[in-house]
């Protein structure tokens, strides 16, 4: 079946630092999401990707869609303590309603 | 507006027990989807609908029912429950089913959190 791996599963910064969570896929995707979950809650909707190269900004979050639309990638500028929590990234093949979920990166950004 | 509304959110059973987690979206939905969230695995597709009579099975299926007789509510039965099903539970809602578009938002519900003894 199809296979989303993420990496990395923790990764702990200094507010301020850059962040990056990496996502690939077994098989080639129709579009990929990304999802975000603070602690103790559920997880919200980011943005969603659909072309091949594509590349998305939301303020100081950046994502990218490979040109094989096999892997994605979620990049943090400038961390906050606001940007605590756990990232998700979910795929979908094509002709398939089924989102496939990564694992999820934990982020904890230290004061 | 109430989005996706989840009940029971905390629930203890004993093994061998049955109950339903109710699920609920008031967006008119044709999608609908219940996860299973333990630590390390990530979200995992138990069942999902996409309309009104129509179910299938998702990644981690056994041990659970599903039925969908309203686009409103997707209701999740354990027939049961064993400890291997203290989890987290997420039931999620979307238009167009997943097909490419443009609008095509995911919106999960609060979560609620199972315990099996």
């Amino acid at each position: 079946g199809q296979q989303v791996m993420q990496i990395p599963q923790y990764q702990h910064v200094q507010e301020g630092e850059d962040f990056t969570t990496y996502c690939n896929s077994s098989t080639t995707l129709s579009n990929i999401q990304w999802y975000k979950q603070r602690p103790g809650g559920h997880p919200v909707f980011l943005i969603q990707l659909v072309k091949s190269g594509e590349v998305k900004k939301q303020k100081r979050l950046t994502f990218q869609f490979g040109e094989a639309k096999k892997n994605s990638s979620l990049h943090i500028t400038a961390t906050q303590t606001t940007d605590v929590g756990t990232y998700f990234c979910a795929g979908r093949r094509a002709g398939s309603y089924q989102l496939t979920f990564g694992k999820g990166t934990k982020l904890s950004v230290i004061p | 507006n109430a989005g996706v509304t989840q009940t029971p959110k905390f629930q203890v059973l004993k093994t061998g027990q049955s109950m339903t987690l109710q699920c609920a979206q008031d967006m008119n939905h044709e999608y609908m989807s219940w996860y299973r969230q333990d630590p390390g695995m990530g979200l995992r597709l138990i069942h999902y609908s996409v309309g009104a009579g129509i179910t299938d099975q998702g990644e981690v299926p056994n041990g659970y029912n599903v039925s969908r007789s309203t686009t409103e509510d997707f209701p999740l039965r354990l027939l049961s429950a064993a400890p291997s099903q203290t989890s987290v539970y997420f039931c999620a809602s979307s238009s167009t089913g997943g097909r490419l578009s443009s609008g095509n938002t995911i919106y999960f519900g609060e979560g609620s959190w199972l315990t099996v003894v």
